[in-house]
This record gives C-alpha cells, structure tokens and sequence, in this order.
C-alpha cells in the first residue's frame, strides 16, 4: 500500500497557465522530498522540505509543506513545455528507504 | 551525474524463465535500491540494501531477490518471470542518512511474454 497519494494523476495544459499538484498522506513526516522524471530517464532531486509550513521556491515552481506535515503541494506558474514530466514526492523512512507516491503525469502544450 | 548503470536496458523474456539485472555504481554509496514503475503507481520499492550482504524487503518484493556481493553491484533477480512483472525497472543509490537524494539509473525495461 502507497502512503502517498498524489492528485491529478494526469494533467494537460497550455503554455503559460499556472497548475497545482498535490501530494497527501494519513501520516505525519520529518520531511518530503519532490522528484521530476522526464521521458526515458530516471527521477531527479528537485527539493526537500523539512518544516511545517515551509515553502520553497526554485525559479517558477514553488513547494509547500503543509502545517501538519502530512501533505504538500507543488504550483508551477506559467508553465513551459520544458516543464513535461511526472512529478513524484517521495518520504524517507528510517534506514534510508525512499517511498515514492503515485505520480502526476503533466504535459505543457505549447 | 551520478555513476549508475543499468544492465541490460531492454529485455524481452519467456515466463517461467529466470532473469537478472544488474546495477553498477561508480559512486561508492551505502545503500542500493530497486523500483519497479508502472502507470499509476510511481516507484514501488522492491528490495534495497544497506551494505555488502545486507538487504531487505519493501513493497513489492514477492517474486524478486537480490545480491549485494560488492558495494558497487547490487543484483535483481526474477526467479521464474510473470506477465505481471513486465515494467520498467530502476535502481537507485543513496549516501549519507538525513536528508539526502536517491539518485538513479536510466531504468531497464523489461518484458515478459
């Protein structure tokens, strides 16, 4: 069983709409990490956050975890065909063992 | 990028049959993974290791072990291959415990008819 869910499970939209991905849980976490996957290649590091409330930015993306840290969510503004990819959030449980959610497929059009 | 390779990157087998695939790390990282992706379910955690002959289970590790003999390799073995194991198979490799990065290798993808 998956303990991270993510919403929507695909997403299609136009070049230069800003979009929402989310990533929930029943359980609480230390920390959350986000991956991007592009076509053919594996999962990269995009960011972690490690506090309640946190949000981080990284050019148009913007992450948050939520106050209770069971959930997350990643806005993408004005998104850009270069922005195609899965998205996956991942938790790092104890021994190091990194469980990934369901994913969100986004395709920008351009 | 990090040094991991995947072998073989394509493979179409019979069921029943016995497949291994292997992942190679030029990083000297602690700890090894293998992930099975399959449309909407993002990674599945199927075994991982934490050191020269240690490994253990995660999610979906029936149908599946592995060997860790060297720090650099660590193998996936399919016993007898299943129509339901057919997917894209992903090894990863991580270091220091804490907040630290999976990174990963460019995937295998394996068949079964």
């Amino acid at each position: 069983t998956q303990l991270l869910e993510q919403s929507p499970q695909f997403l299609s939209i136009q070049e230069g709409e800003n979009l929402t991905v989310y990533c929930n849980s029943s359980s609480v976490f230390s920390s959350l990490q986000w991956y991007r996957q592009e076509p053919g290649e594996g999962p990269v590091l995009l960011v972690t956050v490690v506090t309640g409330g946190e949000v981080k930015k990284l050019k148009r993306l913007t992450f948050q975890f939520g106050d209770a840290r069971k959930d997350s969510s990643l806005h993408i503004t004005a998104a850009q065909p270069g922005d195609t990819g899965l998205y996956l959030c991942a938790r790092v449980r104890t021994g190091n063992q990194f469980y990934f959610g369901t994913g969100t497929s986004l395709t920008v059009i351009p | 990028d990090a040094g991991i390779t995947q072998s073989p990157r394509h493979k179409v087998t019979e069921t029943g049959t016995p497949v291994t695939l292997r992942c190679h790390q030029t990083e000297n990282h602690r700890y090894m993974y293998w992930y099975r992706q399959d449309p909407g379910h993002g990674l599945r955690l199927i075994h991982y290791s934490y050191g020269v002959k240690d490994t253990d289970k995660g999610e979906v590790s029936d149908g599946y072990s592995v060997s860790r003999s060297k720090t650099e390799d660590f193998l996936l073995t399919l016993e007898s291959a299943t129509s339901s194991q057919t997917s894209v198979y992903f090894c990863a490799i991580s270091d220091r415990t804490g907040y630290t990065e999976a990174f990963f290798g460019q995937g295998t993808r394996l068949t079964v008819v």
